[in-house]
């Protein structure tokens, strides 16, 4: 099976502009997590996705959005980008939302804000 | 708060025994897993300790201590490739379904 896939890998944008990642989970998962990775605040949930439907959510502002389509890939935005907002934008798919549930990473999505 | 503390780097040398520990400073957790990163890579799941105790795998053990709140990884027979950055990650049920909570990372280096 081909693993988790992230377009795009790498991602220059400057300050007030907006930016939509994406992520295709491996084939036949239908949970989708998103997280944020930085060297000062390591790795951070910021929302779940499973059956379209958002399930949970981090502690993160208002800017930040996601979304899932009915073949379970999904896509996250950020509207109105700060500097902070630099950082690794990983997904994770598992099978499904159970605590047993294996997470298989992407690569990851490095957005750089100027 | 939750809150997940590792210590931040760890080195130790080619065929060694190293424990990264973990301890956690909430309740309702599930279980706890371990996940390893290799520098500009993707984490990659490790192993899950769904009760207390130790779970083997390979090279590899994890322990739980739920009523002390507290985990460890322990890596066996040290390998240069084992030079990664080492996370701990909390299940917790978050309502309609359950998420992970990420501890602060232990880079390990492993020498030669």
């Amino acid at each position: 099976k081909a693993g988790v896939t992230q377009t795009p890998r790498y991602l220059i944008k400057t300050r007030g502009q907006q930016v939509t990642l994406s992520c295709s989970p491996i084939s036949g998962h239908r949970s989708v997590s998103w997280y944020q990775q930085t060297p000062g605040q390591g790795l951070q949930f910021l929302f779940e996705y499973f059956s379209e439907t958002q399930r949970n959510k981090g502690n993160f502002p208002g800017r930040f959005s996601g979304r899932q389509f009915s073949n379970s890939r999904s896509e996250m935005n950020v509207s109105t980008l700060e500097l902070g907002d630099s950082a690794l934008y990983l997904c994770a798919s598992s099978f499904g939302t159970g605590v047993q549930e294996t997470q298989y990473f992407g690569p990851g999505t490095r957005l750089l804000v100027l | 708060g939750q809150s997940l503390e590792q210590p931040s780097e760890v080195t130790a040398v080619e065929g060694a025994i190293v424990q990264i520990n973990c301890t956690y400073q909430t309740s309702g957790f599930y279980g706890l897993s371990w996940y390893q990163q290799h520098d500009g890579g993707a984490p990659t799941f490790l192993s899950y300790n769904a009760l207390d105790g130790l779970e083997e795998t390979g090279r590899f053990s994890s322990f739980l201590s739920r009523s002390d709140s507290y985990g460890y990884l322990l890596l066996q027979e040290l390998q240069m490739k084992d030079s990664a950055s080492y996370f701990c990650a909390g299940a917790k049920y978050g309502g309609a379904t359950n998420k992970l909570i990420f501890g602060t990372g232990t880079l390990l280096a492993v020498q030669p």
